[in-house]
């Protein structure tokens, strides 16, 4: 069974740093690409970033590129998000997602989030 | 900002259909990409629920169904029942963004 459970959001101030981790298991991780999704509260979907399953592939959406770092280790079958210079609108909560195989552009499973709240 | 337009809300009694729409563009649902529908229950993750613009995941019942022509797509519930009651969402790739997109999202409410 495919399972992926986020960890490592919280409560911090503007212009802060937090490190989102996604633990992966039930599948060969390093086959998949996987991405980040998120939700802003009462909001709709927004994906992240994403990276190849090898980790040498790297893409980000316009509105964190600079300030979110993607990557991901193998070897732990981890996934994770550093996030610095962070701003009030990326308060949301956070989901890792496993891209299907081959060159598809979906998601097939959904970790069950974790909550990011920027506030003074 | 979502690049993909959903109605924010439909309903309809138990039992009835509902039909959901997704339009897109020349950049996305229109240069070919497909289109792909996710679930979420309040308070919970998405799932997915349809792939490739018409395929069912194992355990998707087959009163759930999605189309594709042009740069639109739909899904149809059918025989509603109360628990579709839930935020659905279509998704598709985006060749001018180079970014997965999502739709507005549409709730469907149960009468």
């Amino acid at each position: 069974e495919v399972q992926l459970l986020e960890s490592g959001g919280g409560l911090l101030q503007p212009g802060g740093s937090l490190r989102l981790s996604c633990a992966a298991s039930g599948f060969t991780f390093s086959n998949y690409a996987m991405s980040w999704v998120r939700q802003a509260p009462g909001k709709g979907l927004e994906w992240v970033s994403g990276l190849s399953g090898s980790g040498g592939s790297t893409h980000y959406a316009d509105s964190v590129k600079g300030r979110f770092t993607i990557s991901r280790d193998n070897s732990k079958k981890t996934l994770y998000l550093q996030m610095n210079s962070l701003r009030a609108e990326d308060t949301a909560v956070y989901y890792c997602a496993k891209q299907a195989a081959g060159k598809a552009y979906y998601f097939d499973y959904w970790g069950q989030g974790s909550l990011v709240t920027v506030s003074s | 900002q979502s690049v993909l337009t959903q109605p924010p809300s439909v309903s309809g009694a138990p039992g009835q259909r509902v039909t959901i729409s997704c339009t897109g563009s020349s950049s996305n649902i229109g240069a070919g990409y497909d289109v792909h529908w996710y679930q979420q229950l309040p308070g919970t993750a998405p799932k997915l629920l349809i792939f490739d613009n018409s395929n069912r995941p194992s355990g998707v019942p087959d009163r759930i169904s999605g189309s594709k022509f042009g740069a639109s797509a739909s899904l149809v519930i059918s025989g509603l029942q109360a628990e579709d009651e839930a935020e659905f969402y279509c998704q598709s790739y985006d060749s001018s963004l180079s970014d997965f997109v999502f739709g507005t999202g549409t709730k469907v409410t149960v009468l």
